[in-house]
């Protein structure tokens, strides 16, 4: 069965920081792979994705992901993050063969103080 | 377009009593899941439906869960009877297959609580 491990359960940045969060997952075959935040009270939105090709993805509001396929590894960056990037990070796997479900991970809570 | 809309956006309860969930999809989409968030064990997918088929439903815990599809528009899930570790955050979600993309959007949860 496929499984996501988030590395951080919550990492505290001051703002202008850089920010890494680890994701891993096990699955051998061809995946697809999604970064999906929660910012409080509010529901999941999608930050960013992979499919193929260039594995140095970039979504919404500066983030970025790189997929690693030989450490099985979709890490999240930003170079410099803000207060309002406060939220709960989300890694999510799901197979590349067909519609299946998302596998997440337990999520990273991120906080940013000024 | 209006995106996953879920009702209600609350719902206390009582232990033993009835409870359900609505979800209507975004229009078009073709596949529909339902996922449950607690603090314990995160997000996990409850089931999923494509084209109105319950295609995996092995994530519901018992069988005081069931869902329905009755049509590409409208979703349930209901619990019956309620139980206090039913309390969590549920979300539906929504995606069309033919896109390459299989992105999921999600809808904005039902916060249950069993008292």
């Amino acid at each position: 069965a496929q499984s996501v491990s988030q590395h951080n359960h919550h990492v505290i940045l001051s703002e202008a920081a850089s920010l890494e969060l680890g994701c891993n997952y096990s699955y051998g075959g061809t995946v697809n792979l999604f970064w999906y935040v929660q910012y409080p009270g509010q529901h999941l939105q999608l930050l960013l994705k992979y499919f193929s090709g260039d594995p140095l993805v970039k979504g919404i509001k500066g983030f970025e992901a790189e997929f690693i396929k030989s450490k099985f590894s979709f890490n999240l960056r930003k170079p410099s993050v803000q207060w309002s990037d406060t939220a709960e990070y989300f890694c999510a796997v799901t197979r590349n063969s067909g519609n299946t479900p998302l596998v997440f991970g337990k999520g990273t809570r991120l906080s940013v103080i000024a | 377009d209006a995106g996953v809309i879920q009702s209600p956006r609350h719902e206390v309860t009582e232990m033993g009593q009835e409870v359900t969930l609505r979800c209507k999809p975004i229009s078009g989409h073709n596949s529909l899941f339902w996922y449950r968030q607690t603090m314990m064990r995160g997000l996990e997918l409850l089931i999923y439906f494509n084209n109105n088929v319950p295609i995996d439903d092995s994530g519901m815990p018992e069988d005081r869960f069931s869902a329905k599809m009755p049509n590409a528009s409208f979703s349930t899930l209901k619990i019956q009877p309620s139980e206090p570790r039913d309390s969590a955050v549920y979300f539906c979600a929504s995606s069309y297959t033919p896109m390459s993309s299989y992105e999921q959007y999600f809808g904005p949860g039902t916060r249950l609580t069993v008292t």
